[in-house]
């Protein structure tokens, strides 16, 4: 079993401040994807990334694939109240089934 | 709106009822992932299937739960003689053909419905 471990578990920041949130394993996975889910809704596919040190950027978010593929990490610039979310990350090993991190909770105070 | 439709929202059910939750998935998607979530943990993989197929139901408990994809229609949860620890969100997901696409031969992108949320009273 693959296992992926979100950190920090809860974060509350204040608008404008920014932040990183992480996703690791000792696995290697084949693909990665980061969602965000907001209360009473379902995850919401922000990215994914494929290639080791693969970096990409989604306007204020920039995510980062480890090198070994391993590992991945999601900072956001300038932090706003509409990024209050439940920040999730999932990989693929070559099974074709996503295995979910039990997440990051944001929360961006005004 | 062509993404991943799941009825019914709310569902409540009495102990011992049967539920029922359904899931149609994107337009060109065949194959279906089941997740359930418990408040404040991640998602718990359920079951994988594709049309007609079961390709793995490792995460979903061998008594009371089943799952199809049939070929025409969407795909069914089924939960039977439902006790209160089955309350819970139950997502679902679609995902085009691995290996197709634009994508890499091992790269999954799932995309979810907004849920059905159980509540066994």
């Amino acid at each position: 079993t693959q296992l992926l471990e979100q950190s920090p578990q809860f974060l509350s920041i204040q608008e404008g401040e920014n932040l990183t949130v992480y996703c690791n394993s000792s696995s290697v996975f084949s693909s990665l994807q980061w969602y965000r889910q907001e209360p009473g809704e379902g995850p919401v596919l922000l990215v994914t990334v494929v290639t080791g040190g693969e970096v990409k950027k989604l306007k204020r978010l920039t995510f980062q694939f480890g090198d070994a593929r391993k590992d991945s990490s999601l900072h956001i610039t300038a932090a706003q109240p509409g990024d209050t979310g439940l920040y999730l990350c999932a990989g693929e090993g070559g099974s074709y089934i996503p295995t979910f991190g039990r997440g990051t909770s944001l929360i961006v105070h005004p | 709106n062509a993404g991943v439709m799941q009825n019914p929202r709310h569902l409540v059910r009495r102990r011992g009822q049967e539920a029922r939750l359904r899931c149609s998935p994107m337009k060109g998607h065949s194959h279906v992932y089941w997740y359930r979530q418990l408040p404040e943990e991640g998602l718990k993989f359920m079951v994988y299937l594709q049309k007609e197929n079961i390709i793995d139901e490792s995460g979903m408990p061998k008594e009371r739960f089943s799952a199809e994809f049939p070929k025409e229609g969407p795909s069914i949860l089924r939960i039977q003689q439902v006790v209160r620890g089955d309350s819970a969100a139950y997502f679902c997901a679609s995902s085009p053909l691995p290996g197709t696409g634009s994508r890499t031969q091992t790269n999954t992108e799932a995309f979810f419905g907004q849920g059905t949320r159980l509540t066994v009273v």
